[in-house]
């Protein structure tokens, strides 16, 4: 079973910023279907990076993906306010089928 | 622009049984696989099911197979979730999402549907 750990837990940086969050497996994954999600506080979650470094439509080249076999990396650049908010990284393929990290929090210092 | 609007939730008994509705608009729901995913209030997501475009093709997660069931009517773009032998694990938000196993990930979300199951 992939287990997917996301860290830090919490990370507290100020507007301007870059940051620079980790997604690491268990097992290897697929560089197709290692997704990140950005949820805000009442809000659904929204697609942000596919196939671990496409944008999804709207999404501002700010924030970027990496990454390869275990280890993933999401980073964006320079954090606007509107930036803070719970990233969550899922994979597909793997028992179980789909996967999520637990989560990080990005708040603002 | 893609709209997910999901209904049906409730307070449901332990045992108890609920139907989850999603209406989908702003594109051509039949090309694409549809999931449930949910997410207890303040905690992480889990992916529920999923059913290919045309329905013949369904995936339930190991918690709840054998007690809910995915379906589709394209002719109404619209995607369910009956969910039957509820537990208080249960308890959740249910998001209706666009994507299964054609894209591996999950491209547009509703806003969610709150299910409380507790006595």
């Amino acid at each position: 079973e992939i287990v997917l750990t996301q860290s830090p837990a919490t990370l507290s940086l100020s507007p301007g910023e870059r940051a620079t969050l980790s997604c690491r497996a268990s097992q290897t994954v697929s560089q197709y279907y290692l997704t990140w999600y950005q949820q805000k506080p009442g809000q659904a979650p929204r697609l942000l990076i596919y196939a671990t470094s496409s944008r999804a439509t709207g999404i501002p080249d700010r924030f970027s993906g990496s990454g390869s076999g275990t280890d993933f990396t999401l980073t964006i650049s320079r954090l606007e306010p509107e930036d803070f908010a719970v990233y969550y990284c899922q994979q597909y393929g793997s028992s179980p089928k789909y996967s999520f990290g637990q989560g990080t929090k990005l708040e603002i210092k | 622009e893609v709209h997910l609007v999901e209904s049906g939730g409730r307070l449901a008994r332990p045992g108890g049984s609920l139907r989850l509705s999603c209406l989908a608009s702003g594109f051509t729901f039949q090309d694409y696989g549809m999931s449930w995913v949910r997410q207890i209030p303040g905690k992480g997501l889990e992916w529920v099911s999923g059913v290919n475009w045309n329905g013949g093709f369904t995936g339930y997660a190991d918690s709840i197979k054998g007690r809910f069931t995915i379906s589709r009517d394209n002719a109404k773009n619209s995607l369910y979730l009956q969910m039957n032998s509820l537990r208080a694990e249960d308890t959740a938000f249910y998001y209706c999402v666009r994507g299964w196993d054609d894209l591996g990930y999950f491209q547009n979300w509703g806003q969610g549907a709150l299910v409380t199951v507790s006595s």
